[in-house]
Formats: C-alpha cells, sequence, structure tokens
C-alpha cells in the first residue's frame, strides 16, 4: 500500500491559486490518487481522482506527472471558506480499501 | 452521492459503560467502514462491515472491543465496549461511493464525538 507525504500546513490569501503536493514514491501500477477534503467536526468529502495527467472538474485541478510518484491539486482563486484539511490518497479497487490516510495539508486562508 | 446520517452526533460517557453509533444511508451500499479520528489527527480505519458476514478488523481493533453490526445495506451499528478516556475520538461511518467513474472514493457522515470521563 503506497504511503503518501504532504507539507503540513499552508497559509494563502484570498482569491490567490493555491498548489498542493503530494509525493508518492511506491505508487502502483493500479493505484488512483483521490483528494479530500476536511471541515472541522465534519467527515471528509470527495474533491478529485486522477490516474495520469490532468484532471479538472468544477472545484479543483488534479496534475499527475508521468512518473506519477507525485501529484499536485490546485485549486483555483480560494475563498475564507476553503480553509481545511485535505488529503491525497492513493489506493486501487483490489486494496480493499486499506487506504492509508496521512496527516494530511491544514490549508489556512486569510482575508 | 450517499446521504449519511450517525446518531448521536455527540456523547459523554463513563469509563466502564458501552456507547452504540447508528449510521444510516439513504442507499443501498455494498461496503460500510468505520473509522476513528483523534481530534487534530487523521483516520484510521477500524473495520469494514458487509451486510450478512461479519466485519473485517484492521489491526490493532478487535471484535470484543467494537462489534459490529450489519443487518441490511442501508444500516449499521458500531459499539464501543467497556469504554474508557482513550476511546474518546471521532467516530465516522463512510460508505463505499465507487458504482461511478471513481474507484477507492467513498463518502462519510459527519462522525460522532464520544469523550469518555
Amino acid at each position: 500500500l503506497a504511503k503518501t507525504t504532504q507539507p503540513i500546513s499552508m497559509d494563502s490569501y484570498e482569491g490567490q491559486e493555491v498548489n498542493i503536493t503530494c509525493s508518492h514514491n511506491n505508487i502502483a501500477t493500479n493505484d488512483y490518487i483521490t483528494w479530500y477534503q476536511q471541515f472541522p467536526s465534519q467527515g471528509p468529502r470527495f474533491i478529485i481522482q486522477g490516474y495520469k495527467t490532468k484532471v479538472t472538474n468544477e472545484v479543483a485541478s488534479l496534475f499527475i506527472p508521468a512518473d506519477r510518484k507525485s501529484s499536485t491539486l490546485s485549486l483555483p482563486r480560494v475563498s475564507l471558506s476553503d480553509t481545511a484539511v485535505y488529503y491525497c490518497l492513493v489506493g486501487d479497487s483490489g486494496s480493499n480499501y486499506q487506504l492509508i490516510w496521512g496527516a494530511g495539508t491544514k490549508l489556512i486562508i486569510k482575508p | 452521492s450517499a446521504v449519511i446520517s450517525q446518531k448521536p452526533s455527540r456523547d459523554i460517557c463513563q469509563r466502564g459503560t458501552s456507547l452504540t453509533i447508528q449510521c444510516q444511508v439513504d442507499s443501498q451500499v455494498t461496503m460500510m467502514f468505520w473509522y476513528r479520528q483523534q481530534p487534530g489527527q487523521s483516520l484510521t480505519l477500524i473495520a469494514t462491515a458487509n451486510q450478512g458476514s461479519e466485519a473485517t478488523y484492521e489491526s490493532g481493533f478487535v471484535i470484543d472491543k467494537f462489534p459490529i453490526s450489519r443487518p441490511n445495506l442501508t444500516f449499521s451499528t458500531l459499539t464501543v465496549s467497556n469504554m474508557s478516556p482513550e476511546d474518546s475520538s471521532i467516530y465516522l461511518c463512510s460508505v463505499d461511493g465507487s458504482s461511478g467513474a471513481h474507484t477507492d472514493t467513498q463518502y462519510f457522515g459527519p462522525g460522532t464525538r464520544l469523550t469518555v470521563l
């Protein structure tokens, strides 16, 4: 099972683009990369998932280089409400959901 | 996406007692999961609950301490037995969301905040 490494915390300002990078050096061929967001007193919420290259949805973009040993979650034009903890996970449908939840990145957006 | 509710949302209990946490989903799901999250910490998977079979526990968690029921495809319970202050935590229920385009995605309930005195 692949373990991920993320920065413990990041600060940014409203209106800025925020990029959070996650390293997963031992990612397996069948592993997907998934990002979750968690607000205080709530369960994590799925943000985006990708396998390679770039994925974009209405909330974020996910950039994955060719070697897939890292990935970058990009949040465009953040607002105060984006202050949360962001988790990067890797796993596949054959892992029986034994995903390893790292410490996550605490993102603080300032006015 | 699935909508998940948990009861109770929070509780304060005395050591040595037990608490049963309920998880209700608005649609039928194959797999349900129970997690523990210490305040300010990451999530730790306790067990996977499948309907019609015994739950599968992760290393460090045992059925006598955390018995789980899964009577149907929309409901599960987790009991925290013989509680001690070390059991104070947030307990989260989640369900498999992989029926769509994503794999290994989960939808989480709001959590149950347990304090043991």
